[in-house]
């Protein structure tokens, strides 16, 4: 059974940085490409990049001057770092498999969430 | 890359059949057969449904079909059963690596 658990701080001031990492369990790390999305409250997804186990990294185009993935291969983790939080980036963050894997181009296992709120 | 655009809301009885409406452009769903629909429940993660436009992951009922048709992709509810009240949400491959997905849509079951 895959699982991902994710964790790392959940309440930001404006200017610090987001570090969130994920750990995933019962799936070949090194078959897939993993992914960070981000929800913001009573909003659509929005997809913030991935990497795989090499460290080969893509990120969304309007987030990619502030954030960094990196991966841990040997402890089958994942992290996440978004420079400069603002109030914007206030949203539910999950940690996915994919969008290479089993299923082309889409996420097919998602941990639970984590609400980063970032207030002033 | 703006998000794909769906309907904010739709409705229907048990028992009778949905069509969600996922938008883009020529460069994105126009371009690539790699459309993938979601379903959130509250408070809960999204659960994958279809991808590569109509194709069913292992284990998700054949009730939820997927099409494309254009620079629209669409996702059919057969037999609306309780349980699919939730929203949904669509995913396209946009080139140069990324992804967008949908603004959503809440489904009722009346």
């Amino acid at each position: 059974q895959v699982q991902l658990q994710q964790w790392g701080a959940g309440l930001l001031r404006p200017s610090e940085t987001l570090s969130l990492s994920c750990a995933v369990y019962g799936a070949p790390f090194t078959d897939f490409f993993w992914s960070w999305i981000r929800q913001s409250p009573g909003k659509g997804l929005e997809w913030i990049g991935e990497i795989n186990f090499r460290g080969s990294t893509y990120y969304n185009p309007s987030l990619q001057s502030r954030v960094t993935i990196s991966v841990d291969s040997s402890r089958n983790q994942f992290s996440l770092r978004l420079n400069f939080v603002t109030v914007a980036d206030t949203a539910v963050y999950y940690c996915a498999r994919g969008p290479s894997g089993m299923y082309r181009a889409s996420f097919d296992y998602w941990d639970q969430g984590a609400l980063v709120t970032v207030s002033p | 890359q703006s998000a794909l655009t769906q309907p904010a809301s739709m409705s229907a009885s048990p028992g009778q059949s949905i069509t969600i409406s996922c938008t883009g452009a020529s460069s994105d769903i126009g371009s690539y057969n790699l459309v993938s629909w979601y379903q959130q429940h509250p408070t809960r993660a999204p659960k994958l449904l279809i991808y590569e436009v109509t194709k069913w992951p292992s284990g998700v009922s054949n009730r939820y079909s997927g099409s494309k048709s254009g620079n629209t992709a669409f996702l059919t509810i057969s037999g609306l059963q309780a349980e699919d009240e939730a929203d949904y949400y669509c995913s396209s491959y946009v080139g140069d690596s990324n992804y967008v997905f949908g603004s959503g849509t809440k489904v009722t079951v009346l």
